[in-house]
């Protein structure tokens, strides 16, 4: 069964500019997760998608913004980007809503904004 | 004050050392303790969980959790250089995530 997968994996930015990350999770799966990993901060949870609704969300202003289609994949938009906005952004999909323990992450798509 | 509070390390062991990980904690509503392994760019992946505390075994693997100190361990004996990479620890509610900053480990051969 093949992974979830991210795109693209590497990405630069001008401050100002907004960008799309996209993520497809592994089949059958229905909920998506997003999380921006920095090596201050580490890993903070973004938002979690579960049948194209928010099911909950992290402590990130509203230039941060995601949506999930019908076919599960979601997609991440970062508006007026900042430089504090470059960071490794990880994908994760697990079978349900609240099923912690089976998140599975991507590889990451990482961002540089300059 | 963090949800979740990791040393960075690096750690740097040789190889058949046994190597501790720990974490603490703040909030007591955390139920599920998971540890995440992340190998230099790749995503982190699910190690191993334990709920509520106590400890569990996977292999050469120990989870360890002592809710009254707010207190998390994993466990690594005869450390292996495969075993070099960046170990996450992942409180959460069985709704959300707060993870640990990482604690890098090298395992010398």
């Amino acid at each position: 069964k093949a992974g979830v997968t991210q795109t693209p994996r590497y990405l630069i930015k001008t401050r100002g500019q907004q960008v799309t990350l996209s993520c497809s999770p592994i089949s059958g799966h229905r909920s998506v997760s997003w999380y921006q990993q920095t090596p201050g901060q580490g890993l903070q949870f973004l938002f979690e998608y579960f049948s194209e609704t928010q099911r909950n969300k992290g402590n990130f202003p509203g230039r941060f913004s995601g949506r999930q289609f019908s076919n599960s994949r979601s997609e991440m938009n970062v508006s007026t980007l900042e430089l504090g906005d470059s960071a490794l952004y990880l994908c994760a999909s697990s079978l349900s809503s609240g099923l912690v323990y089976e998140q599975y992450f991507g590889p990451g798509t990482r961002l540089t904004v300059t | 004050q963090k949800e979740v509070e990791q040393d960075p390390g690096p750690l740097s062991v040789p190889e058949g050392a046994i190597v501790s990980l720990n974490c603490t904690y703040s909030n007591s509503a955390f139920q599920y303790f998971m540890w995440y392994r992340q190998y230099s760019r790749k995503g982190p992946e699910l190690l191993m969980y334990t709920y509520s505390s106590g400890n569990k075994e996977d292999g050469r693997f120990t989870a360890q959790v002592d809710k009254s100190s707010k207190y998390i361990s994993l466990f690594i004996r005869d450390s292996q250089p495969s075993d070099s990479a960046t170990y996450l620890c992942a409180p959460n509610t069985g709704n959300q995530f707060y993870f640990g900053t990482g604690t890098s480990l090298t395992v010398i051969p």
